[in-house]
């Protein structure tokens, strides 16, 4: 079974600084792929970034950034200069190639404070 | 951009009721996915579908069914309604390129609340 723990239930910064999201992840998949998303309070899902396993590169959107640890089935979000408008729920989601649907982690909240 | 687009955005039944929630994916999308968020909780998968077929489940309970049209929009069929079954419906689309997972793009979800 496939399963993705996020253990940071709750996180807070201050506008401009920078934040990592944690996200673990357990497969014995090997072709498989993961995503964030965002979940503002309009509750509206929002896909983030998304990076396959087989790419050694780190995905990269604009301020948002993922550290990918393939070995340590590690996949950590990472926002620079963050903003007001990034306070969200930021869920971590795993699928896996044949696969028709996605495994979310438990989510963490952040806020971005002025 | 066209987006997925679910009716109706917020619904109120009682107990025992039945529900009929609604889904029209992004055009051209031939993978239909429902997921069930509880309050605080994060999406559960439900059921999904890949050319009007129903290609994999999830925890759905024996009261919900669904299915997919020839036009491609879903239909989530929920009947004795109970408490517990109030959350947040998403539907979400994608297409399906051979074996790999392409992103889904999620609707804006209806609202369901039982009382």
């Amino acid at each position: 079974a496939q399963t993705v723990t996020q253990s940071q239930p709750e996180m807070s910064v201050q506008e401009a600084e920078t934040v990592t999201l944690s996200c673990t992840y357990d497969t014995s998949e090997n072709n498989y792929y993961l995503f964030w998303y965002k979940q503002p309070p309009s509750r509206q899902m929002i896909l983030v970034i998304r990076q396959e396993a087989y790419k050694q590169q780190n995905a990269t959107e604009n301020r948002f950034s993922v550290n990918f640890q393939k070995a340590a089935k590690s996949f950590s979000l990472k926002i620079s200069d963050s903003q007001l408008g990034d306070t969200a729920m930021y869920f971590c989601a795993f699928s896996w190639e044949g696969a028709q649907k996605l495994v979310f982690g438990q989510g963490t909240r952040l806020t971005i404070n002025p | 951009a066209a987006g997925v687009i679910q009716s109706p955005r917020h619904l109120i039944k009682e107990k025992r009721e039945t529900a009929t929630l609604k889904c029209y994916p992004i055009p051209r999308h031939d993978t239909v996915y429902w997921y069930q968020q509880g309050p605080g909780q994060d999406p559960q998968f439900l059921i999904s579908f890949y050319e009007k077929m129903q290609s994999d489940k999830g925890s759905i309970p024996d009261r919900f069914s669904a299915q997919q049209f020839s036009d491609y929009h879903s239909e989530l069929n929920m009947s004795s309604l109970e408490l517990g079954d109030s959350a947040l419906y998403f539907c979400a689309s994608s297409y399906l390129l051979g074996q790999e997972y392409t992103e889904a793009f999620f609707g804006q979800g209806t609202r369901l609340t039982v009382v």
